[in-house]
């Protein structure tokens, strides 16, 4: 079974801090994904990597898939109250021949105006 | 607006009650999914459905029988639930199976059981 493990768990921070958030795992995964969901909503997605090592930016967010495709980071820059939500990374590992996306628990985001 | 609709939104129900969850979509897609997501666990594929055939099945409980009339339908039948099944229910849909296709996700059905 693969896991994936995101921290922290919660996060509380005043608005225009930067913070970075992090989905690891101990196993490879072929894509991998990062949803946020907002209270009484379904997630939604934020990106998709594919490449080991690959950067990508959607304005204020920046998402790294790690090397070796086993890991990935969220950092947001100047956070601001909309911003506030469930982060989800979910892994897939198409090689498995599954079509299941393994998700984490997710991060817990508060920013305070 | 994400294009998948779910109802009903919320949802009371005894254990010895029987009650349907339908989820709609209006994206063309060919592949349909329920989640289950529980407070403090990760999301838990339920059910896939790609092209109206179940392909995968993740030792549900047979309490909840799924159900794809076509492609822009589905279903999700409850009876003799348990209060442990108490959580939010997320149906999702995607273009196809591939891996870095974008799953789109409904409101979610917040299921109590009592």
């Amino acid at each position: 079974t693969q896991l994936l493990e995101q921290s922290p768990q919660f996060l509380s921070i005043q608005e225009g801090e930067n913070l970075t958030v992090y989905c690891n795992s101990s196993s490879v995964f072929s894509s991998l994904q990062w949803y946020r969901q907002e209270p009484g909503e379904g997630p939604v997605l934020l990106v998709t990597v594919v490449t080991g090592g690959e950067v990508k930016k959607l304005k204020r967010l920046t998402f790294q898939f790690g090397d070796a495709r086993k890991d990935s980071s969220l950092h947001i820059t100047a956070a601001q109250p909309g911003d506030t939500g469930l982060y989800l990374c979910a892994g897939m590992d198409s090689g498995a021949g599954s079509y299941q996306l393994t998700f984490g628990k997710g991060t817990k985001l508060s920013v305070i105006p | 607006e994400t294009g998948v609709t779910q109802t009903p939104r919320h949802l009371v129900m005894g254990m010895t009650n029987k009650k349907s969850l339908k989820c709609e979509q209006h994206l063309g897609h060919n592949a349909m999914y329920w989640y289950k997501q529980s407070a403090k666990k990760p999301l838990e594929l339920m059910f896939v459905y790609s092209l109206e055939e179940r392909v995968e099945n993740n030792s549900v409980p047979s309490r909840f029988s799924p159900e794809c009339p076509n492609s822009s339908h589905l279903f999700l039948h409850l009876h003799t639930l348990q209060p442990e099944d108490s959580a939010l229910y997320l149906c999702a849909s995607s273009q196809d199976l591939k891996g870095d296709t974008e799953a789109f996700f409904g409101q979610g059905t917040r299921l109590t059981v009592v």
